[in-house]
């Protein structure tokens, strides 16, 4: 069964400061791709990033940045000295390689306070 | 913005009746997904469709049907309703039908319907 697991359902940390959610995912799927998206205060579901499973190199986006590891199933982000408006719900997802659906984790709430 | 549009935003009605959630792709988008996120159950999906047919299904109750028109605009319709149906219904668009090696897709968002039961 595939499965994605956010163990952290909610993080405070003050402006500035960096913080890592964690994203562990099951497969037995070798080929795969995994995304995080981004659900702020207003609803809508925003895209971040997506990787494949062929791809383990880390990537940095400006203060955010991605941290792949196939060896423990894991697709942490990283927000670098983050800001209020970072304060939203971060979902990790796999996409199922039969049908196209995303399959979600529970999401972590993220809260940035001044 | 995503590209994505959903109507309407909100929608308020009573258990029993029943509703169209309306959704159209990204321009060229021959793929849409539906999700629905409440507050026990999380983001799920609902169904899929792909240049009008159906494709995929997931946890969709029977009261719920959906369908996908040539001009590749889609709706979800939602039928007795229950208190538990009350969440947030989320349409996703991509270009392709699936995932293979050769790439993937992602799926872009739209800004969903939020369904109240009373």
């Amino acid at each position: 069964a595939q499965k994605v697991t956010q163990a952290q359902t909610e993080i405070s940390v003050v402006e500035k400061e960096d913080v890592t959610l964690d994203c562990v995912y099951e497969t037995r799927d070798t080929t795969y791709y995994l995304f995080w998206y981004k659900q702020p205060p207003s609803g809508e579901l925003v895209f971040l990033i997506r990787r494949n499973s062929f791809d383990e190199q880390n990537e940095i986006s400006g203060r955010y940045s991605w941290n792949f590891q196939k060896s423990t199933s894991s697709f942490n982000f990283t927000i670098t000295a983050s800001q209020v408006v970072d304060s939203a719900v971060y979902f990790c997802a796999l996409r199922d390689r039969n049908t196209g659906k995303l399959i979600f984790g529970q999401g972590t709430t993220l809260q940035v306070k001044p | 913005d995503s590209g994505v549009t959903q109507t309407p935003k909100h929608l308020i009605t009573a258990t029993g009746q029943r509703v169209t959630l309306r959704c159209s792709p990204r321009s060229g988008d021959l793929s849409v997904y539906w999700y629905q996120q409440s507050l026990d159950q999380g983001l799920q999906f609902l169904i899929q469709y792909y240049n009008g047919e159906e494709r995929a299904k997931g946890n969709i109750l029977e009261r719920f049907s959906a369908q996908q028109f040539p001009d590749l605009h889609s709706e979800l319709n939602l039928s007795s309703l229950e208190l538990g149906d009350s969440a947030l219904y989320f349409c996703a668009s991509s270009p392709r039908e699936r995932a293979g090696t050769s790439g993937s897709d992602e799926q872009f968002f739209g800004p969903g319907t939020r369904l109240t039961v009373l």
